[in-house]
């Protein structure tokens, strides 16, 4: 089955700072790669995916490239804002009911 | 509002209670996943239905908990005999075919 790894956190950035945060995967084939964002006291939300390899997922400023060379889905902004704090999740999905969560890393942005 | 909705969306209870949590799906969505999340960690699947059909459990659904989509439409999920250990927040998710999953906001489970 698949398993998804990120970056620990907290991690902590001032506004308009660079971001990263680190996902890895194993799978079984290919899986669809995702970044999901939960605000505090919400369910998950899309933020972005990517179906095969070397695409690139982007929304609000994000962007993850799905390198299966390196199995990864690393998230990157190049300018973080306040309103950005949230704890984020990568995600693997083979489409066999068996979508795999990262642990989430929670990011706060101080003005 | 078209998105998945829960109900409700906080529940405290006293261990032993049971408890029922409903799910309504995005409408064409065919599949309805349920996942339970801990603090400090991603979601956990727990069950997962092809229009009415539970076609998969995971070995984290004791024979506590039991889910229904008696109409292919909206889901329930009902825990009994409470314990403190199933205090957590649970998800709702749908999916078109092989398509994106999309959640619900959750529903927060507190188990005193």
């Amino acid at each position: 089955g698949n398993s998804v790894t990120q970056m620990e956190g907290p991690v902590t950035l001032s506004e308009e700072a660079f971001l990263t945060i680190n996902c890895t995967y194993t799978a079984t084939g290919y899986p669809s790669l995702f970044w999901y964002v939960q605000y505090p006291g919400e369910g998950l939300q899309l933020l972005l995916k990517a179906t095969k390899a070397d695409d690139k997922g982007s929304n609000k400023g994000f962007e993850a490239t799905y390198r299966k060379e390196t199995t990864s889905f690393h998230l990157e902004k190049g300018s973080v804002q306040v309103s950005d704090s949230a704890v984020y999740f990568c995600a693997a999905d083979n489409h066999n009911n068996d979508m795999r969560f990262g642990a989430g890393t929670r990011l706060t942005v101080k003005p | 509002d078209t998105g998945v909705s829960q109900d409700p969306r906080h529940k405290i209870t006293k261990r032993g209670q049971n408890v029922t949590f409903r799910c309504d799906p995005i409408s064409e969505h065919n599949r309805l996943y349920w996942y339970r999340q801990t603090l400090g960690q991603g979601p956990e699947f727990l069950t997962y239905f092809q229009n009415e059909a539970q076609l998969e459990k995971s070995r984290l659904l004791s024979d506590r908990f039991s889910a229904e989509r008696p109409k292919g439409s909206f889901s329930t999920l009902e825990i009994q005999r409470t314990e403190q250990g199933d205090s957590a927040m649970y998800l709702c998710a749908s999916r078109l075919g092989p398509d994106t999953q999309y959640f619900g906001p959750g529903t927060r489970l507190t188990v005193l």
